[in-house]
């Protein structure tokens, strides 16, 4: 049972390069999410859809786009990296909006 | 301003001692919190949650207790084993869902079992 699967787990990138960042859930959840942690910081919402054919955002959105492609998979797109997206990216789904959280391992990105 | 606070960033504890993990909020309108747990390299795993309408959960080795009137929580571990090595982050949510704000972490505690 895979669960939560995300990728890439490691990224770099140059200052204004793009990249998309993919997430699939096999478990029918309704809700997914996407967080950064940075060091010291904890984890934080950059968006989430709390059902497919929505997207709202979070705490930290600017600078990322997401698209909830189907009932299982959401994507997170940087269009033109910046040095300060370094971080961790952590992608989770939950049966309920704000429900248990299932959290994928993680795609760690360094933007040079 | 931070609504959910751990103001530990560590804490060593010897094994076969308690563990005690402890959490601050700020938003009265929390009424459900959860411990998550995070070894390195792998995304974070519910351990335990809380609803506002108890003060105490207990699952195994697991225990949360919950003192609203001082908008504060605490996990214990007992007890404490190598395997619990990890960072553990505090979250919470406010009645009603909260829409994006609905749930908050804090920045985590690094819980170190010393052999």
């Amino acid at each position: 049972n895979a669960g939560v699967t995300q990728t890439p787990k490691f990224q770099v990138l140059k200052t204004g390069q793009s990249m998309t960042l993919q997430c699939a859930q096999d478990m029918n959840h309704n809700s997914m999410y996407w967080y950064r942690q940075d060091p010291g910081m904890g984890l934080r919402l950059i968006y989430y859809s709390a059902s497919e054919g929505t997207t709202d955002k979070g705490e930290v959105p600017n600078g990322y786009n997401v698209s909830r492609l189907n009932k299982r998979e959401f994507s997170l797109r940087l269009e033109s990296a910046a040095p300060s997206q370094t971080s961790v990216y952590f992608c989770a789904s939950s049966g309920g909006v704000w429900e248990e959280l299932f959290f994928g391992s993680g795609t760690q990105l360094s933007v040079l | 301003d931070q609504q959910v606070k751990q103001n530990s960033p560590s804490l060593s504890v010897q094994e076969g001692r308690i563990s005690i993990l402890n959490c601050d909020y700020t938003n009265s309108m929390f009424d459900y919190f959860l411990w998550y747990k995070k070894y390195p390299a792998e995304g974070p795993t519910f351990l335990i949650s809380i609803s506002s309408i108890k003060d105490k959960n207990e699952d195994g080795r697991f225990t949360v207790f919950l003192n609203k009137s001082a908008k504060h929580l605490s996990l214990h571990i007992v007890p404490s084993q190598p395997g619990d090595s990890a960072v553990y982050f505090c979250a919470a949510i406010p009645g009603g869902g909260g829409g994006a704000d609905g749930l908050t972490f804090g920045k985590g505690t690094h819980l170190i079992i010393q052999p």
